[in-house]
């Protein structure tokens, strides 16, 4: 069954610095996306990556985010100057563009961002 | 806006029981839904996906069930056992407010198995 892959498992980063998140979607899937869980909480929403451009995004996306799908393959999600409060699972996920298929959406195992 | 809310929050149940799962969603024009299981730290394990035609699906010990119009989903599992033990969530396929596909989860049932 195909995957999506995420690097690193776990980061650890000081306040402040930047971050590149990283994952490989399913190869044929048009539809990228990050979503965040904070330890204890829901799983949120934060943007939605389309035909080379943001789709949508979340309150939570502000200016110190950023995606960008460098190539054919690779799909990242960048925090410029990162804060406490982004500490945070990260994932990654890709969905096939054929509703009805019964994959849905596909995630990757995430990011542990630990933000110190 | 969709909202989707899982009850209960925890559940405790011995080994061997059959145990349902609930998952309401406020809005009806949804696509699929489907249920994930979370283990504590780790990603997101696709479970079942229902899509809105359907009104349940199967994999081995576990049934997922749809009613759409109700805006509610259950997830059954069978013969529970030890390893059952997770964080179930279930997650809606829909088009959001601004025209785009989206998928937005519930808030979780963790659910210990007792031996």
């Amino acid at each position: 069954e195909p995957e999506v892959t995420q690097t690193p498992s776990h980061q650890v980063t000081q306040m402040g610095q930047e971050v590149i998140l990283r994952c490989v979607p399913i190869s044929n899937h048009l539809y990228f996306y990050w979503y965040r869980q904070i330890l204890g909480q829901k799983v949120e929403f934060l943007v939605s990556f389309y035909n080379n451009e943001i789709s949508e995004k979340s309150e939570i996306f502000d200016d110190q985010f950023s995606v960008e799908r460098p190539d054919g393959s690779n799909f990242t999600l960048k925090i410029r100057s990162t804060k406490l409060e982004d500490s945070a699972m990260y994932f990654c996920a890709s969905s096939d563009p054929d509703r009805r298929s019964n994959y849905g959406y596909t995630f990757g195992s995430g990011t542990r961002l630990t933000v110190v | 806006k969709q909202e989707v809310t899982q009850i209960p929050a925890a559940l405790s149940v011995p080994e061997g029981e059959n145990l349902v799962l609930n998952c309401s969603f406020t809005d009806s024009a949804i696509y699929n839904l489907q249920w994930f299981r979370q283990d504590p730290g780790k990603g997101l394990t696709s479970l079942l996906l229902i899509q809105s035609s359907q009104r349940e699906q199967t994999s081995g010990r576990l049934n997922a069930s749809l009613d759409k119009s109700s805006g509610r989903s259950t997830l059954y599992i069978a013969a529970s056992q030890p390893g059952d033990s997770a964080t179930y969530l279930c997650a809606a396929r829909h088009i959001s407010n601004f025209g785009n596909e989206k998928l937005t989860f519930g808030t979780g049932t963790r659910l210990t198995i007792i031996p």
